[in-house]
């Protein structure tokens, strides 16, 4: 089946430096890309969605020069959360689909605890 | 816009109890999907299934059934038997179909705690 592979699992930065966050999907072509930050005990809020070679669209209120979203090809999209602080410690996970196979759902990667110190 | 509510925020029953999760959305859409996904502590969303709003058919998976009725907007879980290893927190999700960029909305989760 289709598998999205998110690295790192977890990751722990001083504040002001920058995070990448990769996700590939290993055995089918992402053609859109949706990056999700979850809160604890919270739901999954979608941040952006991106298609393959073009800018990402991101949700209301999130920063696009804060949360670099690249989807250069058709198997890897990255989130580089930029200047990072303690406020953006979450789980991010990102989920892919292949919009041109109507059966496909959403696979979505094992996420990303970041931990901003 | 869509919208998926989940009324109830944490159950908690006994090992072997049958347990109902309830999903209620919205949406202006005709054609559209609904999924559940279960996370567990570790993080990963596990997908349970989808079904899409011209299929009304009641699914049973081992433990596992849904009932979808479209006249009250409404995506029940129902596990039987329930057990230890069920405990986790469930998301019932909804996915207007507008092409490449459909995208899904999560309800706000309903943490199930099963005691042994």
């Amino acid at each position: 089946g289709a598998v999205v592979s998110q690295h790192p699992s977890w990751v722990i930065c001083k504040s002001g430096t920058s995070v990448k966050i990769e996700c590939r999907s290993l055995d089918f072509q992402a053609t859109t890309m949706f990056w999700y930050r979850q809160f604890p005990k919270q739901s999954l809020m979608l941040m952006a969605t991106s298609n393959e070679g073009s800018k990402a669209t991101y949700e209301q209120g999130v920063e696009k020069d804060k949360f670099l979203i690249n989807h250069a090809s058709l198997t890897l999209s990255t989130l580089t959360v930029t200047s990072a602080h303690p406020e953006d410690s979450s789980f991010y996970i990102c989920s892919a689909r292949d919009w041109r196979q109507v059966t496909y759902g959403y696979t979505f990667g094992s996420g990303t605890r970041l931990t901003v110190v | 816009a869509q919208k998926v509510t989940q009324a109830q925020t944490e159950i908690s029953v006994v090992e072997k109890e049958d347990v109902t999760l309830d999903c209620v959305y919205e949406t202006r859409d005709t054609t559209y999907y609904l999924f559940w996904y279960k996370q567990p502590p570790s993080g990963e969303l596990v997908f349970l299934i989808r079904r899409n709003s011209f299929d009304e058919q009641n699914e049973i998976s081992g433990r596992y059934s849904w009932n979808f009725q479209k006249s009250t907007s409404s995506f029940n879980f129902t596990i039987t038997a329930s057990q230890v290893v069920d405990s986790a927190v469930y998301f019932c999700a909804l996915s207007e179909y507008t092409g490449a960029n459909s995208k899904l909305t999560f309800g706000k989760g309903i943490t199930l705690s099963v005691r042994p």
